[in-house]
């Protein structure tokens, strides 16, 4: 199964801020994920990212919010823009899906002050 | 809209209890059902994964069963562990392709007594 690197693995943020959050993956993959955890909460998908094209955001993301970078088949960014604190989450990118297992990063774990 | 739902959220069991976690879903139009192992400060581990057209699949101790007309799935751990103390998710995946998006229970918080 591939490994996911993801950084940071955590960090504590001031409002009005952004953050970028890095996923490598160990082989070339045509889809990765973007997944938030808030606490208490099941996973939430925030969008597909294909490399060459637009991400796909699900209803209630959009792109000025979470904008999202592919430049390539390992590698993506998920950007979270002027925070507050309800964006304190667990942020999880994966690979995968189909009919074949979806594998994920360990995380980054954003708290906002 | 699919839903899915996994009752009771936490579970306490003594070492050595073979043990059941359920997993509901409102859509039986899945593609495949997985269930993960989150520990506590890390990310998911996958365990198992069932094509819709699969009634079971089986790992070491683990065995997952799935009854999609009914909308359920059942993970059964044999003879549990301390090392087993984990929160247990299952998921769906409602597409195929392009966007095989995952729908997540809340999870069932599992922990083994020694």
């Amino acid at each position: 199964s591939a490994v996911i690197s993801q950084k940071p693995s955590r960090d504590i943020c001031q409002r009005g801020t952004s953050l970028t959050i890095q996923c490598q993956v160990d082989s070339q993959v045509t889809m990765m994920f973007w997944y938030r955890q808030q606490p208490g909460q099941s996973l939430t998908l925030i969008a597909t990212a294909n490399q060459g094209s637009e991400a796909t955001y699900e209803s209630g993301f959009v792109i000025d919010k979470f904008p999202i970078s592919r430049p390539n088949l390992t590698f993506s960014t998920l950007t979270v823009s002027n925070m507050s604190p309800e964006d304190s989450s667990i942020y999880l990118c994966s690979v995968g899906g189909g009919n074949q297992p979806q594998h994920f990063g360990d995380g980054t774990r954003l708290s906002i002050l | 809209k699919q839903e899915v739902t996994q009752i009771p959220a936490a579970l306490s069991v003594p070492e050595g209890e073979n043990l059941v976690l359920n997993c509901s879903f409102t859509d039986s139009a899945i593609y495949n059902l997985q269930w993960f192992r989150q520990d506590p400060g890390k990310g998911l581990t996958s365990l198992l994964l069932i094509q819709s057209s699969q009634r079971e699949q089986t790992s070491g101790r683990l065995n997952a069963s799935l009854d999609k007309s009914s909308g359920r799935s059942t993970l059964y751990i044999a003879a549990s562990q301390p090392g087993d103390s984990a929160t247990y998710l299952c998921a769906v995946t409602i597409n195929t392709g392009a966007n095989s998006k995952l729908t997540f229970g809340k999870g069932i918080t599992l922990s083994v007594r020694p």
